[in-house]
């Protein structure tokens, strides 16, 4: 693997904030994709860094440092549909590694 | 609509089977992937294509085949090799582009 870490668990109440951190192996690295998945679903897109800073896309933000090989998902005003897992990738020669995926659960 | 079919949605085997599983692209992508997922874990790489007629190993390829004679099909066979078959199979394809990596709905299969 590519040495790809996140949390396993986090929970949030509705209407929160909730930072989802990622470290990855700095070699060879492209760029770093965030999905979101729901249970028995395919992923889906949320975001793409290529270059240090963030990137804000609605309620969703997504946060590189290259030099740090570190990158976080910042999800605001959580929603009861946000309940989902976050895969954190990393892309380098055509190949895209994730990590084990952070299970976020939304409480009213 | 463009998109990534896969076929069937639910799959059951009887161990010691080989099994094709279906993936087929409409979006005119080069690039297309195998992933398996198991419970509580990320997606592992089983078999990659960035052309036709061309495909490379993943991190898990052992037990596994693909063929890529098309550029809008690339198939995965489960053979009787792989030791533990059952889990969620992802088929996805990338553009030129590398930004954005669409998946298909997937297959999951089970083997009794």
């Amino acid at each position: 693997g590519q040495n790809i870490d996140q949390p396993t668990e986090m929970t949030a109440t509705e209407g929160a904030i909730v930072q989802i951190n990622c470290t990855y192996q700095t070699s060879g690295f492209n760029g770093l994709f965030w999905y979101q998945q729901h249970a028995g679903e395919a992923p889906t897109f949320l975001s793409y860094n290529v270059l240090d800073g963030l990137e804000e896309k609605g309620r969703f933000s997504s946060f590189l440092s290259r030099s740090k090989g570190y990158s976080y998902l910042l999800l605001k005003e959580l929603q009861m549909k946000d309940s989902a897992s976050y895969l954190c990738g990393r892309s380098n020669d055509y190949k895209l590694s994730f990590g084990a995926g952070t299970t976020v659960t939304v409480r009213a | 609509d463009g998109g990534i079919t896969q076929s069937p949605k639910y799959l059951f085997r009887k161990e010691g089977q080989n099994v094709t599983l279906s993936c087929e692209q409409n979006l005119n992508h080069d690039a297309m992937y195998w992933y398996r997922q198991d419970p509580g874990q990320g997606l592992r790489l089983i078999y990659y294509s960035q052309i036709v007629n061309d495909f490379q190993k993943g991190d898990i390829a052992e037990g596994y085949s693909v063929s890529r004679e098309k550029k809008e099909s690339f198939p995965l066979t489960v053979t009787s090799a792989q030791k533990n078959p059952t889990a969620f199979y992802l088929c996805a394809s990338w553009g030129e582009s590398y930004n954005e990596q669409f998946f298909g709905p997937g297959t999951r299969l089970t083997v009794l």
